[in-house]
């Protein structure tokens, strides 16, 4: 079964410094891959997705992550974080032959709180 | 684009009545929608899959009987909770996406409390 693990329940970064949310998965194959935020009481916002090719992806918000097969993982990255950007972080992911059609799997989350 | 919208966006009802869920795909049409359901700071569990005209294919453990799912259009998905307890109160998301998309757009969720 697929799974979805994001080891920092909670992260800490001033403003302006930069940020690394880290995320692994356990999947047979490659995994369509997500990063989504939440802020309080609202809906998910997608930041960007991996399918397939450069495993470098550039989102929106300045973020960018890296999918590396070798480690299972798609961590997420900004160069310099802004208060704006205080909230819940979820990766997940997807099976590739779904076409859009399957659910997703999600992490638990990282709570992200900016310090001025 | 790319817009989901769910009503209402809270709810609060008595124990044993029911309660309707709406998610509408506001600019694209949705072969598949999903619900999805997150306990306070928890992560989404992915409770059912509905495609347009066919039943829902729920997960385990989610019970079909007590969260009936209807996708009567491309644009429209609604989620009725039956007999609603308080156990059941949560924030029901729902997300949609196209044939072959693979991306899930989602709705900005119904937080139900249920007394």
């Amino acid at each position: 079964a697929q799974s979805v693990t994001q080891p920092d329940i909670h992260i800490t970064v001033s403003e302006g410094a930069s940020l690394e949310l880290r995320c692994n998965y356990s999947y047979g194959a490659t995994p369509y891959l997500f990063w989504y935020v939440q802020s309080p009481g609202q809906g998910l916002q997608l930041l960007l997705k991996y399918f397939s090719g450069d495993t470098l992806v550039q989102g929106i918000k300045g973020f960018e992550a890296e999918f590396k097969r070798s480690q299972s993982s798609f961590n997420l990255r900004k160069p310099s974080v802004h208060w704006s950007d205080a909230a819940e972080y979820f990766c997940a992911v997807g099976a590739p032959s779904g076409g859009g059609a399957d659910g997703l799997t999600f992490g638990k989350g990282t709570h992200l709180i900016i310090q001025p | 684009g790319a817009v989901v919208s769910q009503h209402p966006s809270r709810v609060i009802c008595k124990s044993g009545t029911s309660v309707k869920i709406e998610c509408r795909s506001l600019d694209f049409q949705a072969t598949t929608m999903f619900w999805y359901r997150q306990f306070p700071k928890q992560s989404l569990m992915l409770m059912a899959t509905s495609n347009e005209g066919s039943k829902a294919t729920y997960e385990q453990g989610v019970e079909k009987d007590k969260f009936l799912i209807n996708h009567a259009s491309l644009t429209l998905s609604t989620l009725t909770v039956t007999s609603a307890h308080p156990e059941d109160s949560s924030f029901y998301i729902c997300s949609a996406s196209t044939s072959g998309g693979g991306t899930q757009y989602f709705g900005p969720g119904t937080r139900l409390l249920v007394l």
